[in-house]
């Protein structure tokens, strides 16, 4: 299948084991920001997503954190499991904006 | 319900020439987006389409268009093919101007040689 990316960080994570992904972002001007997961192959998936006026917001084995103050986001992922390998990004928009920004990305590698 | 499809998958160019890249929106949407993805790089922005218009642009030179028809499917054209367009093309669609819930097809896979 197809590489998204091959010079991405990389976090390497035991199967079961949380993982933690961080993201930062520079406009903050930024009111909505969402997860996205690729996998080799394939456009980015949706995963959560949380708004501005948010600190935390919690789905399913996922939660994101939002730190407006020093313009931090964070997904954690909960008992990560094989099909969790991918690369996540976090992606940001503008208020009355219509298009995605997104960050740089960080690779998923989950060992069994 | 049909997803978002894009073709071809892959393709091979030469430098200096044109490419036409093509995404079918997912059923109900008519807006659709076009981001560049460089390999190891999140993905950029190029523009969008809602109900047949350019609604917005992003850094990309001219020789970055596209159309979009009233079945709300959506080209991608690219002249003058550079090196440096070698990339995965991605469309999205939604459901009006907002990119809260956009739905990101496959892509195309660009190779300019």
């Amino acid at each position: 299948g197809e590489s998204v990316g091959l010079h991405l960080p990389t976090l390497s994570v035991q199967e079961g084991d949380n993982s933690i992904i961080n993201c930062a972002y520079s406009n903050s001007a930024s009111d909505y920001f969402i997860w996205y997961k690729q996998e080799s192959g394939k456009g980015p998936q949706f995963i959560i997503d949380i708004r501005s006026n948010m600190d935390k917001r919690q789905g399913q084995r996922v939660t994101v954190l939002l730190n407006k103050t020093v313009k931090h986001l964070s997904l954690q992922i909960a008992a990560t499991q094989p099909g969790d390998s991918a690369v996540y990004f976090c992606a940001e928009i503008k208020a009355a904006g219509n298009k995605l920004t997104f960050g740089g990305g960080t690779r998923v590698l989950v060992k069994p | 319900e049909t997803g978002v499809t894009q073709s071809p998958t892959h393709l091979i160019k030469t430098r200096g020439q044109q490419v036409t890249l093509r995404c079918s929106s997912q059923s109900g949407h008519n807006t659709v987006s076009w981001y560049q993805q460089a390999l190891g790089q999140g993905p950029q922005f190029i523009f969008q389409y809602y109900r047949e218009e350019e609604n917005g642009r992003g850094n990309f030179p001219p020789r970055f268009s596209g159309l979009q028809f009233p079945n709300y499917s959506s080209e991608l054209n690219v002249n003058a093919l550079e090196l440096d367009d070698s990339a995965l093309y991605l469309c999205a669609s939604s459901m009006g101007q907002d990119p809260y819930e956009q739905y990101f097809g496959p892509g195309t896979r660009l190779t300019v040689t």
